[in-house]
């Protein structure tokens, strides 16, 4: 079956540092991709996701890009802010199915 | 547009009891998943429902149980509860028309088995 591997957190970084966070995949066939942010107490929120290889998925000033030669889709952002600390999953979907396989999430520590 | 509602919030229920956790999705969303949340096995899939029947189903034991109304507002039970089952349960709802289509969650129920 599907899994998903992101890196083992927490990362901590610095106001305006530079953010990656890892994400690998295996599958069969060509899943959609996602990552979602979980603030403390709160349920998920997509934050940005690709459906294709080579396509690139933005929001707020983070960016990850659909690698299928790699099977990767890593997380970025160029300057992280204190509100930027959370949990992030990355997760797949596989076509006509509804069930999301999430990586294990990776806790983002900033500090001011 | 008011997003994914779930209730309650919080529940505290004692090992035997059984529980029943309510979810309205998005407006015109047919799809509901839902997915328990634990520190040790992290974010796992339950069961999804679509237009009033389950499509998938993850690897849970029977006590799981769901359900989906004809408004797409779905609801699981949880029978003979056990100690591990302490985990917030999330809902998420999809239009589910694509494969590629998200889902957006709900805030959760949160469950504690004494």
């Amino acid at each position: 079956g599907n899994s998903v591997t992101q890196m083992e957190g927490p990362v901590t970084l610095s106001e305006e540092a530079f953010l990656t966070i890892n994400c690998t995949y295996t599958a069969t066939g060509y899943p959609s991709l996602f990552w979602y942010v979980q603030y403390p107490g709160e349920g998920l929120q997509l934050l940005l996701k690709a459906t294709k290889a080579d396509d690139k998925g933005s929001n707020k000033g983070f960016e990850a890009t659909y690698r299928k030669e790699t099977t990767s889709f890593h997380l970025e952002k160029g300057s992280v802010q204190v509100s930027d600390s959370a949990v992030y999953f990355c997760a797949s979907l596989n076509t006509g199915f509804q069930k999301l396989v999430f990586g294990t999430g990776t806790r983002l520590l900033v500090s001011p | 547009k008011a997003g994914v509602t779930q209730t309650p919030r919080y529940l505290i229920k004692t090992r035997g009891q059984q529980v029943t956790l309510s979810c309205s999705p998005i407006s015109g969303h047919r799809s509901v998943s839902w997915y328990q949340q634990t520190p040790g096995q992290g974010l796992q899939f339950l069961f999804e429902y679509f237009s009033e029947t389950q499509r998938n189903k993850g690897n849970f034991p029977g006590r799981f149980s769901g359900r989906q109304f004809s408004n797409s507002r779905s609801e699981m039970n949880v029978s003979t509860l056990e100690l591990g089952d302490s985990a917030l349960y999330l809902c998420a709802s999809s239009l589910a028309v694509n494969s590629y289509n998200e889902q957006f969650f709900g805030p959760g129920t949160r469950l504690t088995v004494l």
